[in-house]
């Protein structure tokens, strides 16, 4: 069964460019998560999917970004227009749904994104 | 508001040896708390995961024990090898909520 996968692995644009991430979860997770590492700091949440719904999205920084989950499979994480903090690692998280016991998050490799 | 702190921030053994790393945090009221293991340039390799209910949790050489009313997990390594070397990071789920909550991390260095 494959991972969660996430693309592009690197991503190096300018300043007011835009950027779009992709993540596909695990087949089956109808639970989707981003997540980001900026400047060296700790993981933080960004939001929360379950299916196409947004069910958190409360660690959005800002209306700079926007994601989708159309059709409840991948989503997508658009950055517009990218500013130079939003460079760091972005990480996708998917899980199964909620009520069962475990629920364990399972994560890809991320995005690292630099903007110059 | 949840906080999660890692001690040490940084760790170098020598191979063989046992080791402890710490996590806590501030609100005892959690779902659960997990084990991750992040290798650089790479994404997270969940290693175990405690729910609240538990006391314990192992898979191999590690040992990940949970002391929710003291807001605290350890993650036991033993006879370590090279190849554990690594960022280990903890992460909990406060009730009614789905979002983790990490700290940021232990950096381990495991000596031939």
């Amino acid at each position: 069964e494959a991972g969660v996968t996430q693309f592009p692995s690197h991503s190096v644009i300018e300043k007011g460019q835009t950027v779009t991430l992709r993540c596909d979860p695990i087949s089956g997770h109808d639970n989707l998560y981003w997540y980001r590492r900026v400047m060296g700091k700790e993981i933080k949440f960004l939001l929360h999917f379950v299916k196409e719904s947004k069910q958190d999205e409360s660690g959005m920084p800002n209306n700079r970004f926007l994601a989708e989950r159309t059709g409840g499979t991948y989503s997508t994480l658009k950055v517009q227009p990218a500013e130079l903090e939003d460079s760091g690692v972005y990480f996708c998280a998917s899980s199964q749904v909620q009520g069962l016991v475990w629920n364990e998050q399972f994560f890809g490799p991320g995005t690292r994104l630099t903007v110059l | 508001k949840q906080e999660v702190t890692q001690i040490p921030a940084a760790l170098s053994v020598p191979e063989g040896e046992n080791l402890v790393l710490n996590c806590s945090f501030t609100d005892s009221a959690i779902y659960n708390l997990q084990w991750f293991r992040q290798d650089p340039g790479k994404g997270l390799t969940s290693l175990l995961l405690i729910q609240s209910s538990q006391r314990e949790q192992t898979s191999g050489r590690l040992n990940a024990s949970l002391d929710k009313s003291s807001g605290r997990s350890t993650l036991y390594i033993a006879a370590s090898q090279p190849g554990d070397s690594a960022t280990y990071l903890c992460a909990v789920r406060a009730r009614g909520f789905q979002k983790l909550v990490f700290g940021t991390g232990t950096r381990l260095l495991v000596s031939p």
